[in-house]
């Protein structure tokens, strides 16, 4: 049973680019969330995805933009990039209802020079 | 909102040695607190779970965890240290069962000496 996978595994981009990276899920799992690991912190989560829609956000800019597919599989964009976005994306899948352990995939480091 | 303090940047203890990690909470509900361990150039997994219940939940690797509702705490554990044990550990709270997402500590780098 595969887990969570990401790709790429890494990235580097300039500032002012834009950038998609791709998650998918655990089998059997229908929710998809995607947080930031800066360096030396702990993940910060960005938002989460249920049935296709958005369903909770965290304090990030509308830069930050995500989709869900029909077979839950989700994509996490970033547009105008910044020096400061540079850290490991997670993505982290899971099956509700929500006191169920989240399950991480390696992440993808992204790198803005 | 909720939030996690993990007072300790790093812990150092010899191989064989007993091991805590330090985790206090804050939230306006009931917790849900996780453990989880994270390997160099890895994601995160997941060690353990507080949902309700025993006080003192067990996990994966011979990890265990308190409960403390009067302390705001859930310190992770474990009798004997190994080498392997070696990583950053993150705790995360959620409030409630809700639709409210984790919120992780800052991570405690754990060396384990032979």
């Amino acid at each position: 049973d595969a887990g969570v996978t990401q790709s790429p595994t890494h990235l580097i981009k300039t500032r002012g680019q834009q950038v998609t990276l791709r998650c998918s899920p655990k089998s059997g799992h229908d929710t998809v969330s995607w947080y930031q690991q800066a360096l030396g912190q702990g993940p910060q989560f960005i938002f989460q995805y249920y049935e296709e829609e958005e369903r909770q956000r965290g304090n990030f800019p509308d830069r930050f933009s995500g989709h869900q597919f029909p077979n839950y599989s989700s994509e996490l964009n970033v547009n105008a990039l910044l020096l400061g976005d540079s850290a490991l994306y997670l993505c982290a899948s899971s099956l509700l209802p929500l006191y169920n352990e989240q399950f991480f995939g390696p992440g993808t480091r992204l790198t803005v020079l | 909102a909720q939030s996690v303090a993990q007072p300790e940047d790093q812990v150092k203890v010899a191989e064989g040695n007993p091991l805590t990690v330090k985790c206090t909470y804050s939230v306006s509900g009931n917790p849900y607190l996780f453990w989880y361990v994270q390997y160099p150039n890895r994601g995160l997994q997941f060690l353990l779970k507080y949902i309700t219940g025993d006080n003192l939940v067990k996990g994966s690797y011979g990890f265990e965890a308190e409960f403390n509702k009067s302390q705001t705490s859930f310190h992770l554990k474990k009798p004997s240290a190994l080498v392997s044990d070696s990583a950053l550990y993150f705790c995360a709270v959620r409030d409630g069962p809700g639709n409210t997402p984790l919120v992780f500590g800052k991570g405690t780098r754990l060396s384990v000496i032979a």
